[in-house]
């Protein structure tokens, strides 16, 4: 099985900052890897499909980039709203795995 | 607009079953992927099946063999029958579709089962 992992799993923030979150995988994803926003009590949300691909009516602050074993989700001009654990996932070939999480927090 | 919206989680001794639904709205369930996904109490997420339109279905490690997913198409509604359960099968359940192949772009609110 593929292993997603996450760096850093906590990271702490001001308004405005920029943050990058890494996931890296233990083997090729090629470029199938999404990214998902948790915010306690909710259903994950879709942020970014196919590496770099925005999901419909998801803020532009967000931005993915990455190929085969090492990705990034870089959110820009943090917002109060983004304070959110964030998991990556791959889809090449199963099992399906999703990265640990980083919790985002604004300080 | 797309629902979906799960039901069938309870409280289970260990061993027992229990039959997850997936009442479905704005979509059909038979032309679209649709997955199941957990996530244990405090924990990450994890993939659990997915059920193509021309019905086969993947499964991941931890349930192949005890969990299988299926549909009804009349009723446009997704299942998860769940075997064996264990302990460590105590999560909240999402129903999910799927772009193909596979982001998770829409999910139910969840479903809690205790084991």
């Amino acid at each position: 099985d593929i292993q997603m992992t996450q760096s850093p799993s906590t990271l702490s923030a001001s308004v405005g900052d920029r943050v990058t979150i890494t996931c890296r995988a233990s083997q090729s994803v090629l470029g199938w890897l999404a990214w998902y926003q948790q915010k306690p009590g909710k259903a994950p949300k879709l942020l970014m499909y196919k590496t770099s691909h925005l999901e419909s009516g998801v803020s532009s602050r967000f931005s993915g980039s990455g190929y085969g074993t090492e990705f990034t989700l870089t959110i820009y001009n943090l917002q109060p709203d983004d304070s959110a654990t964030y998991y990556c996932q791959h889809y090449n070939g199963y099992p399906w795995t999703f990265g640990q999480g980083t919790k985002v927090e604004i300080k | 607009e797309v629902h979906l919206v799960e039901s069938g989680g309870g409280l289970v001794q260990p061993g027992g079953s229990l039959r997850l639904s997936c009442s479905i709205s704005g979509l059909s369930v038979s032309s679209n992927y649709m997955a199941w996904i957990r996530q244990a109490p405090g924990q990450g997420l994890e993939w659990l099946s997915v059920l193509y339109p021309e019905g086969s279905t993947y499964y991941g490690d931890s349930v192949t063999g005890r969990f299988t997913v299926s549909r009804d198409d009349s009723d446009n509604t997704l299942f998860l029958q769940m075997n064996s359960l264990r302990p460590e099968d105590t999560a909240i359940y999402y129903c999910v579709k799927v772009i193909p192949l596979g982001a998770f772009d829409i999910w139910g609110q969840g479903t809690t089962v205790t084991v």
